[in-house]
């Protein structure tokens, strides 16, 4: 089944700086993978999604990069400001047949001012 | 205001009772999940429904089970057959997967 890999350590950045974080999958390529970010006691919410045949995807302050061939995207958030903190999911299509996703447990960000 | 609510936010039982948590939605979704979410761990699917009256088990549905009546409503209920029961369980709905997914504010379980 496809697992999905995010730092399970907290990234620790000065304001200011552009904060990057990874997600990293195994077996088969999706379709569209999705980041989320999540803050303590609070449901996800949806960030940005990129397809496939997307190599990289600009909201506002967030960019994300996506490369089927190393499997791997990357979430990188320009500016970094304190109210950046919280953790942020990477979630995938699953690939067992129906139309869920699967999430990485997440990486938590700290901006410190 | 359009959303999904989940009810209550936090909520504790005794061991070996059911307890039913709540999702509602009012963003005319077709789609709806449980998740379920332990510390240090993503979030794990329970079960998810496309349709009113049709649902499917996710990964973890062993002790749970689920409703489809209503478009707007997905309830789940944590049985006492839930060997683990105490967690954070979030609800969501999408129109579909490439919009992304509304998620509610989440249930904490703590079963004593």
């Amino acid at each position: 089944s496809q697992k999905i890999e995010q730092n399970s350590e907290a990234l620790n950045i000065q304001e200011g700086k552009t904060a990057t974080l990874t997600c990293n999958y195994t077996n088969y390529s999706p379709a569209y993978l999705q980041w989320y970010r999540q803050d303590p006691g609070r449901g996800p919410v949806f960030l940005l999604l990129i397809r496939e045949n997307e190599k990289e995807k600009r909201k506002e302050r967030l960019k994300v990069t996506f490369d089927t061939t190393l499997k791997q995207s990357l979430f990188h958030i320009t500016a970094s400001q304190p109210a950046d903190s919280a953790t942020y999911l990477c979630a995938l299509e699953t690939d067992s047949g129906y139309s869920t996703l699967t999430f990485g447990k997440g990486t938590m960000l700290l901006v410190s001012p | 205001d359009g959303g999904i609510t989940q009810s209550p936010k936090y909520l504790f039982r005794k061991e070996g009772q059911n307890v039913t948590l709540s999702c509602e939605q009012n963003l005319n979704h077709d789609a709806m999940y449980w998740y379920r979410q332990d510390p240090g761990q993503g979030l794990r699917l329970i079960y998810y429904s496309q349709i009113v009256n049709d649902f499917q088990k996710g990964d973890i549905a062993e002790g749970y089970s689920v409703s489809r009546e209503k478009k707007e409503s997905f309830p789940l209920t944590v049985t006492s057959a839930q060997k683990n029961p105490t967690a954070f369980y979030l609800c969501a709905s999408s129109i579909n997967w490439s919009g992304g997914a509304f998620f509610g504010q989440g249930t904490r379980l703590t079963v004593v």
